[in-house]
């Protein structure tokens, strides 16, 4: 399967923890994007990568939210110290530059 | 700020009936998509529709843009129980970055 890939698909987690979530994009994909869905919402974005330069953060990305993508390859975002309002769906997606973007599957964090 | 406003919020109809959903926005966008989502997995992308007037046509869906590309609408004919799913217009944030601004989504519900 040659789709942008997100691992783990489902995450618990007690409030306070720290949690790391890993997304493969599609491999001559040189931007990567992280977005953020909650209930009854649509995706809002939080950051996105061209090659290994973060280029742009929202500012839903508090400061307990990091991502990576130090090879220009996969990207992490690890969200330290975690709390109950950041229970949602956690999407990345992919594309060359102008292109059209693929989604992954998304990894469901739930803070209890 | 640029809002995606979609209505209705949540549909639900029997199979064989003919439906419209809407994607409007005091913004122009250069381009709107539409996206399908079933639960627990990403968005998939249906069609992108560029030219402010342009309808485009996907077996029983039909995508129409705004003349002034601030709004657009998808039909959907004879539905079917596989339409189900949550609909998704996305419109690009501007500039070079590629991100998308997503509307909250309609719900569809088609029953057998």
């Amino acid at each position: 399967d040659t789709g942008v890939s997100q691992d783990p698909r489902h995450k618990i987690t007690k409030r306070g923890q720290n949690v790391t979530f890993r997304c493969d994009p599609i491999s001559e994909h040189n931007r990567l994007y992280w977005y953020r869905q909650t209930l009854g919402q649509g995706p809002e974005f939080l950051t996105y990568f061209q090659n290994e330069a973060q280029l742009e953060k929202s500012r839903l990305l508090s400061d307990r939210f990091s991502a990576e993508r130090p090879k220009g390859s996969f990207s992490t975002l690890e969200i330290q110290r975690t709390e109950q309002g950041d229970s949602a769906m956690y999407l990345c997606a992919s594309s060359l530059v102008g292109g059209r973007a693929f989604f992954g599957q998304g990894t469901r964090l739930t803070v209890v | 700020t640029q809002l995606l406003e979609q209505s209705p919020q949540f549909l639900s109809i029997q199979e064989g009936e003919n439906l419209t959903v809407y994607c409007n926005s005091s913004s122009v966008f250069s381009s709107l998509q539409w996206y399908r989502q079933e639960p627990g997995e990403g968005p998939v992308l249906l069609v992108t529709v560029v030219t402010g007037g342009e309808v485009k046509k996907l077996k029983r869906l039909t995508f129409q843009f705004g003349d002034a590309r601030k709004d657009s609408s998808l039909h959907i004919t004879a539905a079917q129980p596989g339409d189900t799913g949550l609909y998704l217009c996305a419109g690009g944030a501007g500039g070079s970055q590629g991100n998308l601004i997503f509307g909250k989504g309609t719900k569809l519900s088609v029953k057998p």
